[in-house]
C-alpha cells in the first residue's frame, strides 16, 4: 500500500463549480500534512498546509480527519486558472514528507 | 526572502557519460535539502536528503550520488547515466523541523 493515495483523476469540471479531491495516508504517526499545485513542466508549489481544526484560504478549503487517516481540499468558484496537478502529502519523520502521485483538475470554460 | 537556483534547466546526455547537478539556497541557513526525480506523468521520488554538511541519507538505491560540500549547497552526481536515470529532477529545501518544502526549478534531464 502507498503511504499517500490519491484519485489520479482527471477531473474535467465547469468554471465556477465547486471540486473536492480526497488523500488516505497510512501512517498514523504523521503530524504535518500538505497540499501542493503543480503546473504541467512546472515545480511543485505549496499550496496550504494542511491544520487538525481545518483552515480556509480564499476559495480553498483544506481539512484533516485523523480517524480514517484523510485529507481533503475544497475549491470553490472553480477558475480557469486552477487547472493543475493537486499533490497531497504527509510527513513521514522529521525531515522527510512523501508526496501523493498527484490529482489532475481541468476547469473547463 | 529566501531562493533556490538549480541548474541546468535542461540537459540531455548519453548513456554512460556522468552527471552533476547543482542546487544552491539563499537567504536561510543550516536548510534540510532534498533532491527528488519525477519520471513524465508519474509522482515525485525522493532519491536523497540532507540535514547538515556531508549527512546524506539515501531513499533509493541506484547508480546516482549526492554530497553537500557547502551549508546552501546540494550536488547530485552519476558516473554513468542509464536510460532509467531520465526525468525531471527537482531540488528543495526546507527550515529543520518543518515539513514545509520549496522546490528549485528543476531540470529536465533525458538520456539518450
Amino acid at each position: 500500500r502507498k503511504e499517500v493515495e490519491q484519485d489520479p483523476g482527471p477531473f474535467n469540471v465547469p468554471e465556477g463549480a465547486t471540486v473536492a479531491f480526497n488523500c488516505t495516508y497510512s501512517n498514523s504517526a504523521s503530524q504535518s500534512f500538505f497540499w501542493y499545485r503543480q503546473d504541467c513542466r512546472k515545480e511543485p508549489k505549496l499550496l496550504m498546509s494542511v491544520y487538525s481544526s481545518g483552515n480556509e484560504d480564499g476559495r480553498f478549503t483544506a481539512q484533516l480527519n485523523r480517524a480514517s487517516q484523510y485529507i481533503s481540499l475544497l475549491i470553490r468558484d472553480s477558475k480557469l486558472s486552477d487547472s493543475a496537478t493537486y499533490l497531497c502529502v504527509a510527513d513521514s519523520s522529521a525531515s522527510k514528507i512523501i508526496f501523493g502521485s498527484g490529482t489532475r483538475l481541468s476547469i473547463r470554460p | 526572502s529566501q531562493t533556490i537556483h538549480q541548474w541546468p534547466a535542461t540537459l540531455v546526455q548519453p548513456v554512460g557519460s556522468p552527471l552533476s547537478l547543482e542546487c544552491t539556497v539563499e537567504g536561510t541557513s543550516n536548510p534540510n535539502l532534498y533532491w527528488y526525480r519525477q519520471a513524465a506523468g508519474r509522482g515525485l521520488q525522493l532519491l536523497f536528503y540532507s540535514v547538515g554538511i556531508g549527512q546524506i541519507s539515501s531513499e533509493v538505491p541506484q547508480n546516482l550520488s549526492a554530497s553537500r560540500p557547502q551549508d546552501r549547497q546540494f550536488i547530485l552526481s552519476s558516473k554513468k547515466l542509464l536510460l532509467s536515470d531520465s526525468g525531471f529532477y527537482l531540488c528543495a529545501w526546507a527550515q529543520s523541523g518543518s515539513g514545509e518544502q520549496y522546490f528549485g526549478p528543476g531540470t529536465r534531464l533525458t538520456v539518450t
